[in-house]
C-alpha cells in the first residue's frame, strides 16, 4: 500500500463546478504539500499546511491530522485549472526526516 | 530571484554514455532536492542535501547514480553509464530548510536515453 493515496485519479468537470481532490496518508508527517503540474511540466507549490485550512483565491486546502486526510477544493472551476494535482507529505522524523513522499496525482480536466 | 535553475532542459543520449544534470538553487536556500518523475512511478525523491551535505540518498536507484553539492549554489546529478530505463524528467527543488518549508521546483530536465 502506498504511503500517500489520492482520489480520484482522473476528474472531469464542467466550468463553474466545485471540485474536491482527496489525499490520505499513512505515515507521521510534519506538513503536507499540494502541488500543481501543468501540461508543460512545471511544478508549482500551491499550499503547505500542517493543520486547519488555507485559502488562496479559488483554492482551499484542508487537513485533518487525526484522520490523516487532506482535501484540495477548487471553487468555480475554470479550464485553466486543468492540470495534475499532486499531494506530498513531509515525513516527521526518523531516517525519513525532511523527505517528501508523493501521491500518484489527480488529472483534472475542466471543460468550458 | 530567477528561481531554481536547471540545465540542460532536454538531453538525448545513447545508452552507456555519461549524463550530468545541473542545478542552481535559490540563493539563501539551505536544502536541495533531486527528484525523478516517470509515468510508471510518478515523482520520487532521489537524494537531498542540507547545507551541502547529503542527508538522505536512499532513493538513488543504484551505483550508476551519484550526486554532489560542492557549494551552496550548485549541485550535479550524474548517471554513468546511462540506460534507457533512466529516461525520465529530473527535477531539482530547493527550500530554506528540510522541514516545514515550501519547496520551489526547477523546470526539470527531460532525459531520453536511446
Amino acid at each position: 500500500k502506498n504511503e500517500v493515496e489520492q482520489s480520484p485519479q482522473n476528474l472531469t468537470a464542467q466550468e463553474g463546478e466545485f471540485i474536491t481532490i482527496n489525499c490520505s496518508y499513512s505515515v507521521g508527517i510534519s506538513a503536507l504539500h499540494w502541488l500543481q503540474q501543468h501540461p508543460g511540466g512545471g511544478i508549482v507549490s500551491l499550499f503547505m499546511l500542517s493543520s486547519g485550512k488555507k485559502k488562496h483565491g479559488r483554492l482551499i486546502a484542508t487537513i485533518n491530522i487525526q484522520e490523516k486526510h487532506s482535501s484540495l477544493h477548487i471553487t468555480a472551476s475554470h479550464p485553466r485549472d486543468s492540470a495534475v494535482y499532486i499531494c506530498a507529505v513531509l515525513h516527521a522524523g526518523g531516517t525519513s526526516y525532511g523527505k517528501l513522499t508523493f501521491g500518484q496525482g489527480t488529472i483534472l480536466t475542466v471543460h468550458p | 530571484d530567477a528561481g531554481v535553475i536547471q540545465s540542460p532542459r532536454h538531453e538525448v543520449t545513447e545508452m552507456g554514455q555519461e549524463v550530468t544534470l545541473r542545478c542552481k538553487p535559490i540563493s539563501g536556500h539551505n536544502s536541495l532536492f533531486w527528484y525523478r518523475q516517470t509515468m510508471m512511478r510518478g515523482l520520487e525523491l532521489l537524494i537531498y542535501f542540507n547545507n551541502n551535505v547529503p542527508i538522505d540518498d536512499s532513493g538513488m536507484p543504484e551505483d550508476r547514480f551519484s550526486a554532489k553539492m560542492p557549494n551552496a549554489s550548485f549541485s550535479t546529478l550524474k548517471i554513468q553509464p546511462s540506460e534507457p530505463r533512466d529516461s525520465a524528467v529530473y527535477f531539482c527543488a530547493s527550500s530554506l530548510g528540510p522541514s516545514h518549508n515550501e519547496q520551489f521546483f526547477g523546470p526539470g530536465t527531460r532525459l531520453t536515453v536511446l
